[in-house]
């Protein structure tokens, strides 16, 4: 594998279920990323962690949880969505957070629909 | 707050004309600006960027130019693909305090190239 990979591409839940998005990078950066992309909306900034510390947490509800065990690996925990939660959920990852010379690298996303 | 505009889509052309597609921003200081292009079913993939004022991003034909007095970053190709049809998106990026690293979009502009 290279790049940014992210599993499911594809994930249907209710509102009840519990479910887990992962993303894992093969480039060897320390910052990651998740984004949420909505139709007609802009690229939303969920959460950033940088050498495993979460640095940025954007205001999301708690119903999103997420976790980076390790600068390879984050995941995005789900629980008790609401439908306006479907979108395109998106992993990035970065060299660090030094300078604004800051090229992220995307994984291919995770469609989410909840019903 | 940083922002990102960018000209309302879509954009529809005939293979082999040329395409503008207008960014402009509002950032204290002097951010990096980038363009990422999202083919369908995928991420995002950096196509070019530009770090200071009067610097000219190019890649795969395209280009934009940091325009510091009009804070823009307006992308172009003088003869689009069919292959160039995705929805395409300007960023920037600040080094230093709370936004570190931090990349702010736009709303993304959808490309149609038809042969």
């Amino acid at each position: 594998e290279t790049g940014v990979t992210q599993t499911p591409r594809h994930l249907v839940m209710g509102m009840t279920n519990k479910k887990s998005l992962k993303c894992e990078q093969h480039l060897g950066h320390n910052a990651m990323y998740w984004y949420k992309q909505s139709a007609k909306k802009p690229l939303e900034l969920m959460f950033v962690y940088n050498f495993k510390e979460q640095t940025e947490n954007n205001s999301v509800p708690s119903r999103f949880s997420p976790e980076c065990p390790n600068s390879s690996h984050l995941f995005l925990h789900l629980h008790t969505l609401q439908p306006e939660d479907s979108a395109l959920y998106l992993c990035a990852s970065s060299q660090s957070l030094a300078g604004g010379d800051n090229e992220q690298f995307f994984g291919p996303g995770t469609r989410l629909t909840v019903l | 707050g940083d922002s990102v505009t960018q000209m309302e889509g879509p954009v529809t052309l005939s293979e082999e004309a040329c395409l503008t597609i207008n960014c402009t921003y509002t950032a204290t200081g002097y951010p990096s600006l980038f363009w990422y292009v999202q083919y369908p079913g995928e991420g995002l993939q950096l196509l070019l960027k530009a770090t200071k004022a009067d610097d000219k991003g190019s890649n795969k034909g395209f280009e934009a130019t940091y325009r510091k007095e009009t804070t823009s970053f307006h992308l172009e190709k003088g003869s689009v693909q069919v292959s160039d049809s995705a929805v395409y998106f300007c960023a920037l990026s600040r080094a230093g305090g709370t936004s570190y690293g931090k990349l702010t979009f736009g709303q993304g502009t959808i490309l149609t190239v038809h042969p």
